[in-house]
């Protein structure tokens, strides 16, 4: 299996755009979390899903950011509109059982 | 507010030196994990240790876990350059629905 795999890498984007990002988690894994990580807050849950089910998004931090997970091999997770507050690494991990498989991150800029 | 925190924030030692990190959780777990994190790269799982466990060892990693104290050590012995890389340990509970839930990290430089 390729592992988690996250896109893009990386986004610059300008304030007021809408940003989708995208994860493909490894097949047979039942648990999929989005994370993100920044300097000042450290790795923030934001939400996660079981068997593509929205568990608990309560770390989202505003409406204006959105996450599905239309089938077990593919999540998104959309900010509209965007702000600088917004840049950060974010992280999509999969798991099943205990350990979580992270994907390599995408780094958001909000200019 | 994290459930987990790490302590030290930072941490730099001589290649050989063992290195030794803290976590400490607020609420009832299942597990505590540790994982660490290279610079620009995704989080890498390096060992879990259950709430019935007191001490597990992997290679030159040591983990403690006292549940009485909410508390969890990592020790790195005989370091090596390539050890260089923040680490965090993560609490995992089925009262909070099987989150993954991690603490701030301890970032680790180790010097040759």
């Amino acid at each position: 299996d390729a592992g988690v795999i996250q896109s893009p890498r990386h986004e610059v984007t300008e304030m007021g755009q809408e940003v989708t990002l995208r994860c493909k988690p490894i097949s047979g894994h039942d648990y999929l979390f989005w994370y993100r990580q920044t300097m000042m807050r450290g790795l923030e849950l934001l939400i996660y899903f079981n068997n593509n089910v929205p568990i608990d998004d309560s770390g989202m931090p505003e409406d204006r950011f959105s996450a599905k997970m239309p089938n077990a091999s593919f999540s998104t997770l959309k900010i509209q509109p965007s702000e600088p507050r917004d840049s950060a690494v974010y992280f999509c991990a999969s798991r099943v059982n205990t350990e979580a498989f992270f994907g390599q991150g995408t780094r958001l800029t909000v200019v | 507010s994290q459930q987990g925190e790490e302590d030290p924030q930072a941490l730099s030692i001589q290649e050989g030196e063992n290195a030794t990190m803290n976590c400490s959780y607020k609420t009832s777990i299942n597990n505590l994990q540790w994982y660490r994190q290279n610079s620009g790269r995704g989080l890498v799982h390096l060992i879990l240790i259950r709430s019935n466990e007191r001490e597990k060892h992997s290679g030159r990693l040591r983990v403690t876990l006292d549940t009485s104290k909410k508390s969890s050590s990592l020790l790195i012995t005989a370091s090596r350059a390539a050890d260089t890389a923040s680490y965090f340990c993560a609490t995992d509970a089925w009262a909070a629905g099987n989150k993954l839930t991690f603490g701030g990290g301890t970032r680790v430089l180790v010097k040759p």
